[in-house]
């Protein structure tokens, strides 16, 4: 089954720093990896997407994450940190079963970002 | 084009009695899927629906139920309520079709149980 796991459910960086996300997956097949944010009260909204197009992705809001098949993973970056950005982010694998749509969704990290 | 929408925001329902969620997908989305959010468990798929089919589920038992409609909106539905159905249920759409393209989601209905 392919599954998706992210490291530090709580990230704290000031404001103008690096941020950096970490999401590994594990996927036996070539996986259709996503990044969400959910700010307070709001569903799901799509920051990108890797589809096996290109490794590096880039995002809204000047995000962008790297997929490195090597490591197995599809970190989430921005170079520097605004307080707008403070929201809890998932990393999510596209399950394909029987040809349809079923994201499985890592445990999310919160990101904290102070002045 | 205008978003996913659920209706309604906010509900405050009884143990044992049902509910019913409604999804309007974006326009031209033919897919549809549901899942459950909750502070323990965290985000759940409950199933997906395409062209009317269930094309997917997840391990929720039988009391989750779901349909859609020639229109390709959905609902969804939780009879004999438990305490633990608390949560924010949130609906996905997307094209459907060919290689798993994203999937929008609406704001989520947020169910609590008492």
């Amino acid at each position: 089954a392919q599954s998706v796991t992210q490291l530090g459910s709580h990230v704290s960086v000031s404001e103008g720093a690096l941020v950096l996300l970490r999401c590994n997956y594990s996927s036996s097949v070539p996986p259709y990896l996503f990044w969400y944010v959910q700010y307070p009260n709001q569903g799901l909204q799509l920051l990108l997407k890797y589809t096996s197009a290109a490794t590096l992705v880039k995002g809204i809001n000047g995000f962008e994450a790297e997929f490195k098949k090597s490591e197995t993973s599809f970190h989430l970056t921005k170079p520097s940190a605004h307080m707008s950005d403070a929201a809890e982010y998932f990393c999510a694998v596209n399950s394909l079963t029987g040809g349809g749509n079923k994201l499985t969704f890592g445990t999310g990290t919160q990101l904290k970002v102070e002045l | 084009k205008a978003g996913v929408t659920q209706t309604p925001r906010y509900l405050i329902k009884t143990r044992g009695q049902q509910v019913t969620l409604s999804c309007s997908p974006i326009s031209g989305h033919r897919s549809v899927s549901w899942y459950q959010q909750t502070p323990g468990q965290g985000l759940q798929f409950l199933f997906e629906y395409f062209s009317e089919t269930q094309r997917n589920k997840g391990n929720f038992p039988g009391r989750f139920s779901g349909r859609q409609f020639s229109n390709s909106r959905s609902e969804m539905n939780v009879s004999t309520l438990e305490l633990g159905d608390s949560a924010l249920y949130l609906c996905a759409s997307s094209p459907g079709t060919g290689r798993p393209y994203e999937q929008y989601f609406g704001p989520g209905t947020r169910l609590t149980v008492t």
